[in-house]
């Protein structure tokens, strides 16, 4: 199936930085979605973009829906140990149903 | 909150064996939805279901059925488990219609020796 692209595959920043993730696809999405995984455990979604353009934030985190429909950004401010996890992003095609197409996911690391 | 719920966090099966992996949704969602997860792989999706008795294909079904006798409950059935099934398993659920964020169980990871 088709997959979104997520780069790179880990990240190490360190406590206080600001962190900017992207996730790019050749086709439209009509939704993006961002989840974090922490290890062992399921994802968690984080925050859902439904227009294109559309700024959200949750947080410390901020999260935009690409204008061309084919990308979008997540931003973690003033990153914390906790923010240590997984990161996906999963969109939803245009007149698709409920299926979603996931990234491979960012591995984030933060030191002290 | 949405509550997704795996029946088991561990497990370890033998080559052969006939194992089930039990998911339940308190959302009275429509839609349900098993993965598993790889390293390098992500997310595969294996089977979904938009109602009760229904299913669908995804990604990668072949060596698993599944069985939603119950809006609230999807089972995955691993009919005669291989090496190759070890791997993190992951329920989802969501609200029928497109668009609609899905939400993820714990996972249960499977080791097949």
């Amino acid at each position: 199936g088709q997959q979104l692209n997520q780069s790179p595959q880990s990240m190490f920043i360190q406590e206080g930085e600001d962190v900017s993730m992207n996730c790019t696809s050749s086709s439209i999405f009509n939704t993006w979605l961002w989840y974090k995984q922490d290890p062992g455990e399921g994802p968690v979604l984080l925050i859902a973009l439904y227009k294109a353009g559309e700024l959200t934030s949750n947080g410390r985190l901020t999260a935009q829906f690409g204008i061309t429909r084919k990308d979008s950004f997540l931003n973690i401010s003033a990153s914390i140990p906790s923010d240590v996890g997984i990161y996906f992003c999963a969109g939803q095609p245009t007149g698709a149903n409920s299926k979603l197409t996931f990234g491979k996911g960012i591995t984030l690391s933060v030191r002290p | 909150d949405v509550k997704v719920t795996q029946s088991s966090r561990y497990l370890v099966k033998r080559t052969g064996e006939k194992v089930f992996l039990e998911c339940v949704q308190d959302m009275d969602h429509e839609n349900m939805f098993w993965y598993r997860q790889d390293p390098g792989l992500g997310l595969r999706l294996i089977y979904f279901s938009y109602d009760v008795k229904m299913k669908e294909k995804g990604d990668t079904p072949e060596g698993y059925s599944v069985s939603r006798e119950k809006k609230e409950r999807f089972s995955l059935i691993l009919e005669s488990a291989s090496t190759n099934q070890t791997s993190m398993y992951l329920c989802a659920s969501n609200v029928g219609g497109a668009y609609q964020p899905q939400h993820f169980g714990d996972g249960t990871r499977l080791s097949i020796l």
